[in-house]
């Protein structure tokens, strides 16, 4: 299947700096690259859909001048968190879709666990 | 993008089989079912996908009922690494497709 690497998996900020997270589909190009995020013990909620050379379309309720996505290539997305705040602290994960046989399956990242203090 | 409702948790014995029920009333004619697998601080990984009747691979089976409203995961013989958050999709299928993660079941397998 598709390997799909975030960089980094954990990260420290204080708040009010930038930080950004890369997604690298390693063997597949993607067109399309999803954004998700997690608080403890909560569901995944996708975030936004990166478009490779497009605009990323966001979720309804989530602040695209906040989570700045950007996919400038078919094997890498990134996700910057501008003035970060405690309340983003959470765990931030990406996807990629492909079809893997007869399936089509998400592959995910193993996810970065963001804490702003 | 059908809701979906699954139970918040299960308790099983290794050993046991372990099956999961997830509710989607509502649907679409061309929606799959598709099961996730999630471990703490690690991203979902894929375990099985259907459209109807059953499907098995090497880890685990679903059943999917005629009316196609609801599916059964069904892990044979479950271990303590099974312990996980197993999340229940349903949807179009394509790369370009949102996937909507519903509450998932936190299953715990002791010994």
């Amino acid at each position: 299947g598709a390997v799909v690497s975030q960089h980094p998996s954990w990260v420290i900020c204080k708040s009010g700096t930038s930080v950004k997270i890369e997604c690298r589909s390693l063997d597949f190009q993607a067109t399309t690259m999803f954004w998700y995020r997690q608080f403890p013990k909560q569901s995944l909620m996708l975030m936004a859909t990166s478009n490779e050379g497009s605009k990323a379309t966001y979720e309804q309720g989530v602040e695209k001048d906040k989570f700045l996505i950007n996919h400038a290539s078919l094997t890498l997305s990134t996700l910057t968190v501008t003035s970060a705040h405690p309340e983003d602290s959470s765990f931030y994960i990406c996807s990629v879709s492909a079809v893997w046989g007869i399936n089509t399956e998400a592959f995910f990242g193993q996810g970065t666990r963001l804490t702003v203090v | 993008l059908a809701k979906t409702t699954q139970p918040i948790s299960m308790d099983s014995y290794e050993g046991q089989e372990v099956n999961i029920t997830c509710s989607h009333n509502n649907i679409a004619t061309n929606d799959y079912i598709t099961w996730y697998q999630q471990f703490p601080s690690q991203g979902p990984r894929f375990i099985i996908q259907g459209y109807k009747t059953k499907v098995t691979n090497e880890v685990a089976s679903l059943f999917i009922p005629a009316d196609r409203k609801s599916s059964t995961l069904s892990l044979p013989r479950v271990s303590l690494s099974d312990t996980a958050v197993y999340y229940c999709l349903v949807g179009s299928t394509g790369t370009a497709s949102k996937l909507t993660f519903g509450t998932g079941t936190r299953l715990q397998v002791t010994l």
